[in-house]
Formats: C-alpha cells, sequence, structure tokens
C-alpha cells in the first residue's frame, strides 16, 4: 500500500526552528516528485513546494521561497518542510503529497497525500 | 500566478440533487486541471484529473469537464459522504495553484 506517512503534531514559539517529516511507503520514493501544500486554519490550499528525490531538485512557490527549505534523504525514503525561525503565521496544516504521474509530463496533480502535520506557533 | 476562481464558494443541497462546482483560470490552462475533495480534519483527495478523468476507486456520480479556462466538477446525485469542500487546482505553470474552495452542505 502506497503511504505518505507525517510527523506529529507541533507546538513552537516564534523564532525557533522546525523540521517536520513526510515518509513514504509502498513505492519508489526516488521516482516520483514530494510536494508541500500549506493550509491555515479555516482556510484554502497552498501549494508551496516541490523535490524530486532522485536527484533532489526542487522548486518552490516564489511565496514561499526563501521561507522555507523542503529536502528529502533517500536512505530513509523521507522528505522534509524546515523553517529556521517560526513567526506566528506558520501555524497552520502541512501536507506532503505525491504528484502522480497520470499524464505525461510534469503537469500532474497530488494522487496520494499525508494525513497532515499541525504546526501551532504561539 | 495563474488565480483560480471557484463558485459559488458554499452551497446548500439535498441528497440526491445534481451539483455543479464551476471553476475559471485566469489564463488559459489547456486541460491541466484537477479536482480535490477534502472532508474536515482529513487530507484532500484526488478526484480528477486532466479536467475530466476520474480517479480511480472514484464514484462515477462525479464528473468533470472544460478546457482553456472554464471548468466544471458536477456530482450527478449527490450522497450523504459527498459534503465535502471541493478544490480545484491547475498544474499547467509553476506554481500550481488551487482555487478557494467550494463547501457543499447538507439541506
Amino acid at each position: 500500500e502506497v503511504q505518505l506517512v507525517q510527523s506529529g503534531a507541533e507546538v513552537k514559539k516564534p523564532g525557533e526552528s522546525l523540521k517536520i517529516s513526510c515518509k513514504v511507503s509502498g513505492y519508489s520514493f526516488t521516482s516520483y516528485w514530494i510536494g508541500w501544500v500549506r493550509q491555515m486554519p479555516g482556510k484554502g490550499l497552498e501549494w508551496m513546494g516541490i523535490i524530486y528525490p532522485g536527484d533532489s531538485d526542487t522548486r518552490y512557490s516564489p511565496s514561499f521561497q526563501g521561507q522555507v527549505t523542503i529536502s528529502a534523504d533517500k536512505s530513509i525514503s523521507t522528505a522534509y518542510l524546515q523553517w529556521t525561525s517560526l513567526k506566528a503565521s506558520d501555524t497552520a496544516m502541512y501536507y506532503c503529497a505525491r504528484r502522480g504521474v497520470m499524464v505525461r509530463g510534469d503537469r500532474n496533480g497530488f494522487d496520494i497525500w499525508g494525513q497532515g502535520t499541525m504546526v501551532t506557533v504561539s | 500566478d495563474i488565480q483560480m476562481t471557484q463558485s459559488p464558494s458554499s452551497l446548500s443541497a439535498p441528497v440526491g440533487d445534481r451539483v455543479t462546482i464551476t471553476c475559471r483560470a485566469s489564463q488559459s490552462i489547456a486541460n491541466y486541471l484537477n479536482w480535490y475533495q477534502q472532508k474536515p480534519g482529513k487530507a484532500p483527495k484526488l478526484l480528477i484529473y486532466a479536467a475530466s478523468t476520474l480517479q480511480s476507486g472514484v464514484p462515477s456520480r462525479f464528473s468533470g469537464s472544460g478546457s482553456g479556462t472554464d471548468f466544471t466538477l458536477t456530482i450527478s446525485s449527490l450522497q450523504p459522504e459527498d459534503f465535502a469542500t471541493y478544490y480545484c487546482q491547475q498544474s499547467y505553470i509553476s506554481p500550481p495553484t488551487f482555487g478557494g474552495g467550494t463547501k457543499v452542505e447538507i439541506k
């Protein structure tokens, strides 16, 4: 079974650093792009960025460039999202998701999602 | 960034009704349009990709249509388990952007 299992909820103070994880199983980790999506409380979905674990090629939304870092560790099939200095406005649910290969090329949506990690900064 | 505008932002309908949600892109995105369903406290789920192709396992009462800038998601006969928020997403130009969502509630 294909699964993306995210790390647990976090409560942090402003200015602290944080790294959350997304562990993949059931498929070849290095063959699919993994993305991160933010959902602020009561709001919609925002695409943050994406990484190809095979070669660590990483792309960011301009809205999130410089604010977060996306990385991956092939040895343990895990992707990460990290902050060096959290703000209250980072309070949100964060989802990792696999970009599918339903259509040719890189214009696919996310076909498998993690359960989400709630980050509270207060 | 391409702006995705969904309408309505919410709707109320009884079980059995036909429901249509629209999504408009600020520029042409060909057919690179995905639809997701999100239930409260859960992760989104992919329903439709490439504007009209049903993801595996999704009931056939869901359908999608459109190309260019205008798209629709239709639920032919609303079921109790369909009450959720629906999002469109363009995957034509990076960054892929989502619509604001349409909340479907019980009438």
